[in-house]
């Protein structure tokens, strides 16, 4: 059985500051990582994805992956109260065709 | 361009009755994806196709629950007889292949009474 795994949360940081969201994933031969964000009440919207060990900027969003420690983070820099919502990460081997999907960090980012 | 369309929105309905939840990907996307989320079990995969083959249905709960996708640009959710157990908010998604990035639907929220 695939695993990925997320502290639940909630996460609370203050608004300006960083925000670490963790995923841990069990199958060693995962290749592709992704980050949804989802609203209270709306879809899971992508964010971002990462293929490759290192960090992938994207504004104030950062993605990281060590493959070697199964270890995947997504880092918000500048936190809003907008970014406020369920992070869910996702990850897909490198034989299958799906995700799995983590149960979601819930992030409040206080004003 | 339009994202991927679910339909309805919200159903309500009785034990024992048929729902049909309907879903159209985007355009040019060859891979649709059936998600059901609850607040216990979270995001689960339900069933996946490729090129309108259904390529992997092991998340269907029983056999109360089927998928169909007659071509590129319509796919249905069937669930008969509903259970109360089956309220959920069920989503679809598509992506262009297999494997890269996945684009949600608003998804359908269900209750069964």
């Amino acid at each position: 059985q695939k695993e990925v795994e997320q502290n639940s949360g909630p996460l609370s940081v203050p608004e300006g500051a960083i925000a670490s969201l963790n995923c841990t994933y069990s199958d060693r031969g995962s290749q592709s990582f992704f980050w949804y964000r989802q609203y209270s009440g709306k879809s899971p919207e992508l964010i971002m994805f990462i293929y490759s060990n290192g960090d992938k900027e994207d504004g104030r969003f950062t993605a990281q992956l060590n493959k070697a420690s199964q270890y995947v983070s997504l880092l918000i820099r500048d936190s809003q109260p907008s970014d406020s919502a369920t992070y869910l990460c996702a990850v897909k081997d490198n034989y299958g065709q799906n995700f799995v999907f983590g149960p979601g960090t819930r992030l409040s980012v206080l004003p | 361009d339009a994202g991927v369309i679910q339909s309805p929105r919200h159903e309500v309905t009785e034990m024992g009755q048929e729902v049909t939840l309907r879903c159209k990907p985007i355009s040019g996307h060859n891979s649709l994806f059936w998600y059901r989320q609850t607040m216990m079990r979270g995001l689960e995969l339900l069933i996946y196709f490729n090129n309108n083959v259904p390529i992997d249905d092991s998340g269907m709960p029983e056999d109360r629950f089927s998928a169909k996708m007659p071509n590129a640009s319509f796919s249905t959710l069937k669930i008969q007889p509903s259970e109360p157990r089956d309220s959920a908010v069920y989503f679809c998604a598509s992506s262009l292949y297999a494997g890269n990035e996945q684009y949600f639907g608003p998804g359908t929220r269900l209750t069964v009474t």
